[in-house]
């Protein structure tokens, strides 16, 4: 069975610039999460979805952070503008259902120069 | 508030020893309860879950846990350390009364020494 993958493994922007990372879950699996991991520091939610409708979003910065998950399936996280602060990995994650354990992809590790 | 908290940032064991790394929770529901181990620059692994039933999980590699309703605890544990353990662990808890929020502690460093 296929893993949660994520694209790009990498990537280095400038501060003010735009960046989208994008998510494909195991097949199947309804509930997909976005996490912020900053370095030494715990997963912290962003958003999470059920099929393509959200179910939380309370810790994403609005203003900056925007996801979407197309025909409940593949997600997009994008970043406009960021800020310095945004440097982590940004995993995703997804489900069988809403009450299932996770799974993880590799993540994305964001360097804001 | 839905919460899970982590007291120990690293945990030191001698190799072959018996390991606990220490879990506390907080939700106004039910929980259910996960543990994660990440490698450097990996993701996050799935160890072991409590659903309902037994106190006792087992789980991948060894590990089980302990969940104890009255301490709202969920200990992992491990009879005989290895090397090959050290690693960073997560606590994580869904909380079945609200949006079944997926949420991690700050997690603990694990260094098993030869």
């Amino acid at each position: 069975e296929a893993g949660v993958a994520q694209s790009p493994r990498y990537k280095i922007i400038e501060k003010r610039q735009s960046v989208a990372f994008w998510c494909n879950p195991i097949s199947g699996h309804a509930t997909l999460y976005w996490y912020q991991q900053i370095l030494g520091q715990g997963p912290k939610l962003l958003i999470q979805f059920q099929n393509n409708g959200v179910v939380d979003d309370s810790q994403l910065p609005k203003d900056r952070f925007s996801a979407e998950r197309l025909k409940g399936v593949d997600s997009t996280l994008k970043i406009q503008p960021a800020k310095l602060e945004d440097s982590a990995v940004y995993l995703c994650a997804s489900s069988l259902a809403v009450d299932t354990e996770a799974f993880f992809g590799q993540g994305t590790r964001l360097t804001v120069v | 508030a839905q919460s899970v908290a982590q007291p120990e940032d690293q945990v030191n064991v001698a190799e072959g020893n018996p390991l606990t790394v220490k879990c506390t929770y907080s939700v106004s529901g039910n929980p259910y309860l996960f543990w994660y181990v990440q490698y450097p620059n990996r993701g996050l692994q799935f160890l072991l879950k409590y659903i309902t039933g037994d106190n006792l999980v087992k789980g991948s590699y060894g590990f089980e846990a302990e969940f104890n309703k009255s301490q709202t605890s969920f200990h992992l544990k491990k009879p005989s350390a290895l090397v090959s353990d050290s690693a960073l662990y997560f606590c994580a808890v869904r909380d079945l009364s609200g949006t079944y929020k997926y949420i991690f502690g700050t997690g603990t460093r694990l260094k098993v020494l030869a």
